[in-house]
């Protein structure tokens, strides 16, 4: 299970961290990822970490402004997102990945919304 | 790379047949395209990888296909559980969406 927390209301340019908890399953044995969607919109990739959290990557869209990071103690991924814009509003979804897979989404939370707005 | 997705919506009956499109502005290995389903309000859901293989418990109906730059998912007989939204993916290096399909009940 993977339950997503930390969305909400920010102004442009503020910051927010978004938290993943998991359950059920070998945390750091799997590669993880962050997937948004605007409003009304398609699906957008945004990052993804490994699971010892040795690589990561990231859309050129929120590169620069946006860190993955996991604590595997605590079987959580985060997503800190700095200098946010009104174009980062969206349900931001945390998702595992399919055993060697990169990028290949397997199981999905339920998502946490996070509007940019003055 | 840009996946395009057609047709934008389509407007079907149960036990029809449903081809959905996706087109690769360059060559992708069959290795890394996969299709999801999402339902209004809900997550994805992993339907096909590499190209043609059903994720678990995917029923039979649904099968993918394609190679090069043209990808295709066909739902032999739609039920109407089967009714959302669609999209491709290009997973592996720099993993991207394409922008979905909408498929309705006509």
């Amino acid at each position: 299970q993977l339950v997503e927390s930390g969305g909400g209301l920010v102004q442009p340019g503020g910051s927010l961290r978004l938290s993943c908890e998991a359950s059920g399953f070998a945390f750091d044995s799997y590669g993880m990822s962050w997937v948004r969607q605007a409003p009304g919109k398609g699906l957008e990739y945004v990052s993804g970490i490994t699971g010892v959290g040795g690589t990561t990557d990231y859309a050129d869209s929120v590169k620069g402004r946006f860190t993955v990071s996991r604590d595997n103690f605590k079987n959580t991924l985060f997503l800190q997102m700095n200098s946010l814009k009104i174009e980062d509003t969206a349900v931001y979804f945390c998702a595992r990945m399919v055993s060697r897979n990169w990028g290949l989404l397997g199981h999905w939370g339920q998502g946490t919304l996070v509007t940019v707005s003055s | 790379i840009v996946l395009t997705q057609s047709p934008g919506t389509l407007s079907l009956s149960p036990g029809d047949r449903a081809t959905l499109s996706c087109r690769a502005s360059q060559w992708v290995s069959t290795s890394f395209v996969a299709w999801y389903q999402q339902k209004p309000g809900q997550a994805p859901r992993l339907l096909i990888y590499e190209t043609s293989s059903r994720a678990a418990g995917i029923p039979d109906r649904f099968s993918g296909s394609g190679s090069g730059t043209d990808f295709t998912l066909t739902i032999s007989s739609l039920e109407p559980e089967d009714f959302g939204m669609f999209f491709c993916q290009k997973y592996g290096t720099s993993p991207l969406f394409g922008q979905g399909t909408k498929l309705e009940i006509k």
